[in-house]
């Protein structure tokens, strides 16, 4: 069954530095997301991403946030200069068009 | 702004009990409903989608309702097993189309004891 991933699993990084989280998600998909969890807290929202462009982002995706779609299969988060308020647990998603979202496995972001 | 409450945060409960976790949410006007499992440090696990104009749906032991002019959905789960514990999470989109997104309830933990 067709699964979305991603990678890394778990990210170390220190305050300023700036990480790339990966995500490959489903092939026929057309709606890609990225969410995220802080420890003990709810899965919020960040940004959205349809036809190569970003259709709508939460308060939380500033300028330090961006999302690309380099190829026909990756889908990148970037945050420029890490916080420690950043550290979290990253999930993305994706949606065919139906309205079942299917998630990753997430990535685990720890900012030093 | 829509709203998305859990009760109970927590529930305990013997291997073999029927258990019920329930979500409200504060628009009624929704497209849809999602129940997921998140095991811990783990992803989220699509169980079930309740279509806005669904009652009910089933997939082996678990069974979710709507009623959407309350604003609740239960998710009922039969013969509870130990490898149920987990965190229990239903979300709403806002919006359609290419501004669907999700809101999520803070999850009711579930342990089950052999």
């Amino acid at each position: 069954e067709p699964e979305v991933t991603q990678t890394p699993s778990h990210q170390v990084t220190q305050m300023g530095q700036e990480v790339i989280l990966r995500c490959v998600p489903i092939s026929n998909h057309l709606y890609f997301y990225w969410y995220r969890q802080i420890l003990g807290q709810k899965v919020e929202f960040l940004v959205s991403f349809y036809n190569n462009e970003i259709s709508e982002k939460s308060e939380i995706f500033d300028d330090q946030f961006s999302v690309e779609r380099p190829d026909g299969s990756n889908f990148t988060l970037k945050i420029r200069s890490t916080k420690l308020e950043d550290s979290a647990m990253y999930f993305c998603a994706s949606r065919k068009g139906a309205d079942t979202q299917y998630f990753g496995p997430g990535t685990r972001l720890t900012v030093l | 702004k829509q709203e998305v409450t859990q009760i109970p945060a927590a529930l305990s409960v013997p291997e073999g009990e029927n258990l019920v976790l329930n979500c409200s949410f504060t628009d009624s006007a929704i497209y849809n409903l999602q129940w997921f499992r998140q095991d811990p440090g783990k992803g989220l696990t699509s169980l079930l989608l309740i279509q806005s104009s669904q009652r009910e749906q089933t997939s082996g032991r678990l069974n979710a309702s709507l009623d959407k002019s309350s604003g609740r959905s239960t998710l009922y789960i039969a013969a509870s097993q130990p490898g149920d514990s987990a965190t229990y999470l239903c979300a709403v989109p806002l919006g359609g189309g290419s501004n669907y997104k999700l809101t999520f309830g803070k999850g009711t933990l579930l342990t089950v004891n052999p």
